[in-house]
């Protein structure tokens, strides 16, 4: 089955800053590529998807690079801000979804 | 709310209770999920149901019971849990049951085993 690695798990970084957090997966069958943002006491929230016919996707602050060669994907935060704070999962899969163990991002004001 | 509403939001049990977590939907998708999140560990799916039948089982203990009277509600029984039960179970549904298409998360039931 699909195997995915997400690091690292804790990032801090200065308001302003940008984050980089990578992920890659084992199933070159997997086709779909979710971000999502888990704050304290809630369920995650997708923040941004990718699909394999596209390598990269941008929304705003927020973007999303794949490499399907070689099975990695990256999410890229610019201009954090505090409210950015959170846990944050990669996901692949071509039907289920499996998950990496998940980033604790920390923006110092 | 992210329409997906989860009771109780905290539980806590003796291995020998048993109790139910509820799950509702109001997006009218058709695919429902239980997955289970412990610390430092990635998301488990548990279960998959997709209009109403379940279409996964990801190799769950008997003790967790899953329940999908209609496309809006979602259920999980549990009976003789062990403390290692102990997490965050979150809901969530899609509208589809592909793994290609969005989840919508409820804000998940803590359960505690003593």
């Amino acid at each position: 089955g699909e195997n995915v690695e997400q690091h690292p798990s804790t990032l801090s970084v200065q308001e302003g800053d940008s984050a980089v957090i990578k992920c890659t997966y084992s199933d070159s069958a997997s086709n779909y590529f979710p971000w999502y943002k888990q704050e304290l006491g809630k369920g995650p929230q997708l923040i941004i998807d990718i699909r394999s016919n596209v390598g990269e996707k941008k929304d705003q602050r927020i973007a999303v690079t794949l490499n399907k060669t070689a099975k990695h994907f990256s999410l890229h935060i610019t201009e954090t801000q505090p409210e950015d704070s959170a846990v944050y999962f990669c996901a692949a899969g071509r039907r289920a979804l499996t998950f990496g163990s998940g980033t604790r991002l920390q923006v110092q004001p | 709310e992210t329409g997906v509403t989860q009771t109780p939001r905290h539980l806590v049990m003796g291995m020998t209770n048993k109790k139910s977590l509820k799950c509702e939907q109001h997006l009218g998708h058709n695919a429902m999920y239980w997955y289970k999140q412990s610390a430092k560990k990635p998301l488990e799916l548990m279960f998959v149901y997709s209009l109403e039948e379940r279409v996964e089982n990801n190799s769950v203990p008997s003790r967790f019971s899953p329940e999908c009277p209609n496309s809006s509600h979602l259920f999980l029984h549990l009976h003789t849990l062990q403390p290692e039960d102990s997490a965050l179970y979150l809901c969530a549904s899609s509208q589809g049951d592909s793994g290609a298409n969005v989840l919508t998360f409820g804000a998940g039931s803590r359960l505690t085993v003593l």
